[in-house]
């Protein structure tokens, strides 16, 4: 089945520094790649995600980026600020279209 | 005010007794989701359902059991079976229909604690 490795598992940035967040998957017919971020004691919110068939996007100061061939995919956060701290999740599609999550990176951000 | 609900926000229960978390949502979304999150690991799902009166296991079903009378709504009842229920519990929609983005949304969740 499909295995989703995540690094770093904590992450400790200046504040208006880039956090880059990397995840790698197992299964070659997986073809979503959602981003979370989930702030203590909530649930997670949906901040990004992208195709099998789109190499990068980018929303404001997030981007994602997928190379399939080597079967990563990594998120990125420009110009951090305090609200940015919080535990980021990747997940990848299963041959089943479910979600497998990665283990999540705690990501602070310091004034 | 669309979403998803769940509650009780915060539950405490006696090794021995069943405990029923909710989950409603009021989005029509045809797939719903459990998962269990516990410290310093991603989500793990125990069951979900992508269609009234039907349910599937996920990969941690054992001490769980489910229903899903009703499309919005699908509670998950942790029973006596489960050895280490203690962790946060979410629940996640998804709409199955043509146009779908296959994004799961969550609800806010609900910690169980065993006492």
């Amino acid at each position: 089945g499909e295995n989703v490795e995540q690094h770093p598992s904590t992450l400790s940035v200046q504040e208006g520094d880039s956090a880059v967040i990397k995840c790698t998957y197992s299964d070659s017919a997986s073809n979503y790649f959602p981003w979370y971020k989930q702030e203590l004691g909530k649930g997670p919110q949906l901040i990004i995600d992208i195709r099998s068939n789109v190499g990068e996007k980018k929303d404001q100061r997030i981007a994602v980026t997928l190379n399939k061939t080597a079967k990563h995919f990594s998120l990125h956060i420009t110009e951090t600020q305090p609200e940015d701290s919080a535990v980021y999740f990747c997940a990848a599609t299963d041959s089943w279209g479910k979600l497998q999550f990665g283990a999540g990176t705690q990501v602070v951000v310091t004034p | 005010d669309g979403g998803i609900t769940q509650s009780p926000k915060y539950l405490f229960r006696k090794e021995g007794q069943n405990v029923t978390l909710s989950c409603e949502q009021n989005l029509n979304h045809d797939a719903m989701y459990w998962y269990r999150q516990d410290p310093g690991q991603g989500l793990r799902l125990i069951y979900y359902s992508q269609i009234v009166n039907d349910f599937q296991k996920g990969d941690i079903a054992e001490g769980y059991s489910v229903s899903r009378e009703k499309k919005e709504s699908f509670p998950l009842t942790v029973t006596s079976a489960q050895k280490n229920p203690t962790a946060f519990y979410l629940c996640a929609s998804m709409d199955l229909g043509r146009g779908s983005t296959d994004t799961q949304y969550f609800g806010p969740g609900t910690r169980l604690t065993v006492l």
